[in-house]
């Protein structure tokens, strides 16, 4: 049990391409939050959800990037036309609510090539 | 524009000694400061936070200063552990908003 589960781990896929990340939550946990890493930066916030709505998408870059969250559980990240400078660690994090620590999966790594 | 900033890129101790990770932020609206672990292939794992109402919050071998004039936090472990290696992130947010604010993190090796 459980903890952030995130799948793939690792994605490669080629410039132009749709790439979907999945993120499962801690059963229970109505916040969700998805995150950019880069090499050698820290995370960087893309989005946050609280239950099935999109609370805060500030920080998503562009409109190639796009997040749902149907039934306030697993959510899926979701990326347009990819181009190289995408590749990065996507995290996703959850909490009990907001306010709460926010508890982190492994990543998925995405390479665009 | 790096709002939170980890300066020094690593840290080597000798393990049984004091590890002081530094962190200096420069938005004054952040109240609420956090630090993460991360183990390579893991994802970052929450060690201790502090509201900007405190000035120390300690929790076993950790403890957490926060210098609001200084716009400065640190994170003291005692004694460093070998398994402590790691990278460490300090992160900020502000009062009603739920996006944490990374630093650029910190890796500590402590050498056995």
């Amino acid at each position: 049990g459980a903890g952030v589960s995130q799948t793939p781990s690792n994605k490669v896929t080629e410039k132009g391409k749709y790439v979907e990340l999945r993120c499962d939550p801690i059963s229970g946990h109505t916040a969700l939050y998805w995150y950019r890493q880069s090499l050698g930066q820290g995370p960087e916030f893309l989005i946050y959800f609280q239950g099935t709505g999109a609370a805060d998408d500030s920080g998503l870059p562009n409109d190639r990037f796009f997040a749902v969250r149907p039934e306030g559980s697993v959510s899926t990240l979701k990326i347009q036309r990819t181009e190289r400078g995408d590749s990065a660690v996507y995290l996703c994090a959850s909490s009990l609510d907001t306010k709460n620590i926010q508890y982190f999966g492994a990543g998925t790594r995405l390479s665009v090539l | 524009d790096q709002q939170v900033k980890q300066n020094s890129p690593s840290l080597s101790v000798q393990e049984g000694r004091i590890s002081i990770l530094n962190c200096d932020y420069t938005n004054s609206m952040f109240d609420y400061f956090l630090w993460y672990k991360k183990y390579p292939a893991e994802g970052p794992t929450f060690l201790i936070s502090i509201s900007s109402i405190k000035d120390k919050n300690e929790d076993g071998r950790f403890t957490v200063f926060l210098n609001k004039s200084a716009k400065h936090l640190s994170l003291h472990i005692v004694p460093s552990q070998p398994g402590d290696s790691a990278v460490y992130f300090c992160a900020a947010s502000v009062g009603g908003s739920e996006k944490l604010v990374f630093g650029k993190g910190m890796k500590l090796t402590v050498n056995p």
